[in-house]
């Protein structure tokens, strides 16, 4: 069974600073995603990742993967207020069942 | 864009009655899912269904929970006798193939059961 822990849980962070989320799952994904929640909203796809060493980037984010330690990154880069939200990862197995990690809490301070 | 559109958005219900949580998939998708979030708490995976039948359910998925898509539009969740800890954010999501295409998930159904 997959299991996906993130950390930290909880982010407090300045504007104009950079940090990394951290995802750690358990075995074989086949995918790796990464969501955006806002308070009483849906999951808004940031990105999916596929293979070993894949990268991406949008905007201030970036998101990484290295399936030999069952890794995944997701790297803020001067972050700015409208940033402030919940994170998911989660992984993919067969079926395309999606088990998600707690969720990452970030706010932005002015 | 197509979406997923989930109804009703906010739904609540006495314990022990029936709800049924409606959604209509993006319309060319052929695998839909049934996601549930407790309030403060991750997303947990429900069911899936491919081709007019469950194709997954987690422990959560218990003999109180069905799914039906009764027309070719319509994906439903019912949940027969509500308790308590049913209270929720219910997502729909659907996907275009099981290993191709991204996840889209509905706005939510919040449910309080009260």
């Amino acid at each position: 069974e997959l299991k996906v822990e993130q950390n930290p849980l909880f982010l407090s962070m300045q504007e104009g600073k950079n940090y990394t989320i951290y995802c750690n799952y358990s075995t074989t994904s086949d995918r790796l995603y990464w969501y955006r929640q806002d308070p009483g909203k849906s999951l808004e796809s940031l990105f999916v990742l596929l293979s070993n060493g894949a990268v991406k980037q949008e905007g201030r984010l970036m998101a990484s993967l290295d399936t030999k330690a069952r890794l995944s990154t997701l790297h803020i880069t001067a972050a700015v207020h409208d940033l402030s939200a919940t994170y998911f990862c989660a992984g993919e197995t067969s079926g395309s069942r999606l088990t998600f990690g707690e969720g990452t809490q970030l706010t932005v301070n002015p | 864009e197509p979406e997923v559109t989930q109804t009703p958005s906010h739904q609540v219900t006495q314990m022990g009655q029936e709800v049924i949580l409606h959604c209509v998939p993006i319309s060319n998708h052929l695998y839909f899912y049934w996601y549930r979030q407790i309030l403060g708490q991750k997303v947990e995976f429900l069911v899936s269904f491919y081709n007019n039948e469950i194709s997954e359910k987690s422990e959560i998925f218990d003999d109180q929970f069905s799914v039906e898509r009764p027309d070719g539009s319509n994906f439903t969740l019912k949940i027969r006798s509500t308790k308590l800890e049913d209270s929720a954010m219910y997502f729909c999501a659907s996907k275009s193939g099981v290993t191709a295409g991204e996840l889209f998930f509905g706005e939510g159904s919040r449910l309080t059961v009260l």
